[in-house]
């Protein structure tokens, strides 16, 4: 039972445009949401998280929505970069426990 | 210096076999955490340690699998009788403490054949 879920398997943009990676979780005990990069042969590299106390947390070209009724997060980059390709994981955990909860990730190509 | 270092990269070895992964930490960093990938899933948590004890082993599968962590540094993963459906990306991740991002090596890939 896939508790966190990335649906769409990829994403192609044209690079200078808006990349929106989706993510929908269904345990309500997760407070604390994260997204990883991973570059093929690398290992996943932390981009931005949000506690479930926020509802947006932004950090340069990123930013992070979190819809707690919806049990829904997304991750907005602006503008997409070519080097942005990647795969992206969104991941969950809950309050006192330190095992993150993967999604199944997301790869974005942005084509030059 | 440093970042997750993980060695091999790649292991192959045959069904039945002991296979040991090693995982070095970020110097400093007292959490550690080791992770399963599969093809086409995300990670999946096996274990977590905080300093030399085993904090949370939920998620390790079975009892073929077994983790120490002697002197709260490098730890070693450690696998029984292997059988094929093992092969996968093992990660390992660390942090400052827990709570903290958790900062990921490359993998080791294990193939059982």
């Amino acid at each position: 039972d896939q508790q966190v879920k990335q649906n769409s398997p990829s994403l192609s943009v044209q690079e200078g445009r808006i990349s929106i990676l989706n993510c929908d979780y269904t345990n309500s005990m997760f407070d604390y949401f994260l997204w990883y990069k991973k570059y093929p042969a690398e290992g996943p590299t932390f981009l931005i998280s949000i506690s479930s106390i926020k509802d947006k947390n932004e950090d340069g070209r990123f930013t992070v929505f979190l819809n707690k009724s919806a049990k829904h997060l997304s991750l907005h980059i602006v503008p997409s970069q070519p080097g942005d390709s990647a795969v992206y994981f969104c991941a969950a955990s809950v309050g006192g426990s330190e095992k993150l909860v993967f999604g199944k990730g997301m790869k974005l190509t942005v084509n030059p | 210096g440093a970042g997750v270092s993980q060695t091999p990269s790649n292991k192959v070895t045959e069904k039945g076999k002991y296979v040991e992964l090693r995982c070095d930490p970020i110097s400093g960093h007292t959490a550690l955490y080791w992770y399963r990938q599969s093809l086409g899933q995300g990670p999946e948590f096996l274990i977590y340690f905080q300093g030399t004890g085993a904090a949370d082993d939920s998620g390790l599968p079975n009892d073929r699998f077994f983790a120490v962590r002697p002197e709260g540094s490098v730890s070693t993963l450690k696998i029984q009788r292997t059988e094929r459906g093992d092969s996968a990306v093992y990660l390992c991740a660390s942090s400052l403490d827990t709570k903290n991002i958790q900062y990921f090596g490359a993998g080791t890939r294990l193939s059982v054949l």
